[in-house]
């Protein structure tokens, strides 16, 4: 059974500092990772789609990186500012077996502070 | 991008009626759609896969009578609390994914449910 781990459960952090956010996942056999963002009472924004064949991906701040053989993705977020606070979520998507599912599988997340 | 609207964003009612949220895929057309439910300070629980034009297909643990789901075109589905409780009181997410796994998943704005 696949499962993912966020570490840390949350982090508070100056503005301006550089800050990684941690992913973990049991089971290599994944078509990809995808991280989100959620704002409290809110629904979820993706921020980066990495393939199982792909290493990183970037968008603007924002890296995400990928070792599918270790299952370990990181979340590089440059220069936060406090409108980067929020609730990141990384979810991967299993390899379906048979009898199984589409889905996601999903992190506890990591609720990010930034302080101004 | 891949846009998913999902609507009330919250409603409050009585014990024992029924509540239908909404899912509507805005801009793709989506065969299968993802319901998701989200206890405070945790993370999201598949509930159910909706598939267009055939019945869902529910997690284990999920109530198929109390929780009805329709996915009657490609580009809506639908979720009705049926006979809500209070312990029905959540914040219910749907998602969608555009084509395929090069896409990653987009997830609506969500629907907190409160049960008086």
């Amino acid at each position: 059974k696949q499962e993912v781990t966020q570490i840390p459960a949350a982090l508070s952090v100056p503005e301006g500092e550089n800050l990684v956010l941690n992913c973990s996942f049991t089971d290599s056999a994944i078509y990809n990772l995808q991280w989100f963002r959620q704002d409290p009472g809110k629904g979820l924004t993706s921020l980066l789609l990495i393939q199982s064949s792909q290493r990183e991906q970037t968008s603007g701040r924002l890296n995400a990186s990928l070792d599918k053989s270790s299952g370990r993705s990181t979340l590089y977020i440059a220069a936060s500012q406090p409108g980067d606070s929020a609730t990141y979520l990384c979810a991967v998507e299993p390899v379906l077996t048979q009898g199984g599912s589409e889905k996601l599988v999903f992190g506890k997340g990591t609720k990010l502070t930034v302080n101004p | 991008g891949a846009v998913v609207s999902q609507h009330p964003s919250w409603v409050i009612c009585k014990s024992g009626t029924s509540v239908k949220i909404e899912c509507r895929s805005l801009d793709f057309q989506a065969t299968t759609m993802f319901w998701y439910r989200q206890f405070p300070k945790q993370s999201l629980m598949l509930m159910a896969t909706s598939n267009e034009g055939s019945k869902a297909t529910y997690e284990q643990g999920v109530e198929k009578d109390k929780f009805l789901i329709n996915h009657a075109s490609l580009t809506l589905s639908t979720l009705t609390v049926t006979s809500a409780h209070p312990e029905d009181s959540s914040f219910y997410i749907c998602s969608a994914r555009a084509m395929g796994r090069f896409y990653g998943y987009t997830f609506g704005s969500g629907t907190r449910l409160t049960v008086v």
